[in-house]
């Protein structure tokens, strides 16, 4: 099956600081979602991205599907973005694999 | 628009026991997902239902998960008799397509 990394596993900003989190998958996908999971454990879907760039608000992601990656970007970053970043591939099978996860820490 | 409901957010029991949990999807979502997600892991998928009909299983420990999705629109997932290894978070999921909306999760303990 597919299999799905991201990087880094954990992520320690200071309030105001920019991020990359990657994602590599090893096959190609049909759906490819971007999730943030918050410290009360609700997962909140952040971006549908199979391909191209998308942006919404300062969180922006871009997925080269060619090159069987995606990244998110968080821009000036708030104590409210801490949580867990999730990517989730599926290879038109509807069914979800999920990566490991990048746990991000925001300090005021 | 209302999002996934579950129900209930808390359990603690017993190994032996058995448990439900109670998923309602967003009006209008056709296809239904129970996942699982252990301490530290992403989440994993159990099984998935369109409509009132079960597409894949595959994931689902027969022998003692069951999930039933009548009317296609609320669906239960059940575990009997539970497991140490059971204690995690039970996500459910709907979509009306590719995207997939999550409710907030049942945390089940077992002890």
């Amino acid at each position: 099956g597919i299999q799905v990394e991201q990087s880094p596993p954990d992520l320690i900003l200071q309030e105001g600081a920019n991020s990359t989190l990657r994602c590599n998958f090893s096959d190609s996908v049909n759906n490819l979602q971007w999730f943030h999971q918050n410290p009360w454990g609700q997962l909140i879907n952040l971006f549908y991205i199979p391909s191209g760039t998308k942006q919404n608000g300062r969180l922006s992601a871009t997925t080269v599907a060619t090159e069987r990656y995606s990244l998110l970007y968080i821009s000036s970053s708030q104590t409210t973005d801490s949580g867990v970043y999730f990517c989730a591939v599926d290879a038109d099978t509807d069914k979800l694999i999920f990566g490991t996860g990048t746990r991000l820490q925001v300090f005021p | 628009e209302a999002g996934v409901a579950q129900s209930p957010r808390y359990k603690i029991i017993e190994k032996r026991q058995s448990v439900a949990f109670w998923c309602n999807p967003i009006s209008g979502h056709a296809t239904l997902y129970w996942y699982q997600q252990i301490l530290g892991q992403g989440p994993k998928l159990l099984i998935q239902f369109q409509n009132n009909g079960v597409v894949d299983d595959s994931q689902l420990p027969k022998d003692r998960f069951s999930a039933e999705r009548l009317k296609g629109v609320d669906s239960t997932l059940k575990i009997q008799p539970a497991k140490l290894e059971d204690s995690a978070v039970y996500l459910c999921a709907s979509s009306p397509a590719r995207t997939q909306y999550f409710g907030p999760g049942t945390r089940l303990l077992v002890l």
